[in-house]
């Protein structure tokens, strides 16, 4: 089954700096979702992008997509405090069912 | 337009009983996915329900089930507890169809489940 695997594991970083983190699969998707969570609440989705895309903007994110390295990154400039919370990468494949990794924990320190 | 929400918040069992938890999907939504998250972990899916028939499952066992009404809000039910039961449970609607579906999932708040 298609699984995400994100990297760094935690992120530290001061309110204003960017934040970038990667994910890493390992069969051909149909997209990939990138998802954020505030501490023990849901997941909110924040972009999607297609197989056939290779980078989409959404305000102070941006997502690339390389499908040759089956790798994708969000980065997340001017970070803010609200920021902070765990990321994860969701490809999708050949099924509905999303298979999260254990995300990136970002901090981001006022 | 509503989004998810789920019922209860918070929910404390005991070994060996039985739990049902709910979920209401966004409006215009036909597919419900339930997920167990484990405290550090992510996100691991159980099933998907789409238009009232399971739609996948994952690597749960028949202890879990599910249901998904004509209105598509849907229930998790769980028998006989176990402490590793304990984890917070998510819910997502999306718009699927048949075939498949990739777009995204809204999720609820989530019910955190204690098992003792």
């Amino acid at each position: 089954s298609q699984q995400g695997e994100e990297d760094p594991q935690a992120l530290s970083i001061q309110e204003g700096e960017n934040a970038t983190m990667n994910c890493s699969y390992k069969t051909s998707i149909n997209n990939l979702q990138w998802y954020r969570q505030n501490s023990g609440r849901g997941l909110v989705h924040l972009i999607l992008i297609r197989s056939n895309e290779r980078e989409k903007h959404s305000g102070r994110l941006r997502v690339t997509l390389d499908t040759s390295k089956k790798s994708s990154s969000l980065l997340i400039t001017a970070s803010r405090a609200a920021d902070t919370a765990s990321y994860f990468c969701a490809p999708q494949g050949g099924s509905e069912k999303l298979v999260f990794g254990k995300g990136t924990k970002l901090t981001v320190n006022p | 337009e509503t989004g998810v929400t789920q019922s209860p918040t918070h929910l404390i069992k005991t070994r060996g009983q039985q739990v049902t938890l709910r979920c209401s999907s966004q409006s215009g939504h036909n597919t419900v996915s339930w997920y167990q998250q484990a405290l550090g972990q992510g996100p691991q899916f159980i099933f998907q329900y789409y238009r009232e028939e399971e739609n996948g499952r994952g690597n749960f066992p028949p202890r879990f089930s599910g249901l998904q009404f004509p209105n598509y809000s849907s229930e998790l039910n769980v028998n006989a507890l176990e402490l590793d039961d304990s984890a917070l449970y998510l819910c997502a609607s999306s718009i699927g169809r048949a075939g498949g579906s990739y777009n995204e999932q809204f999720f609820g708040p989530g019910t955190r489940l204690t098992v003792l």
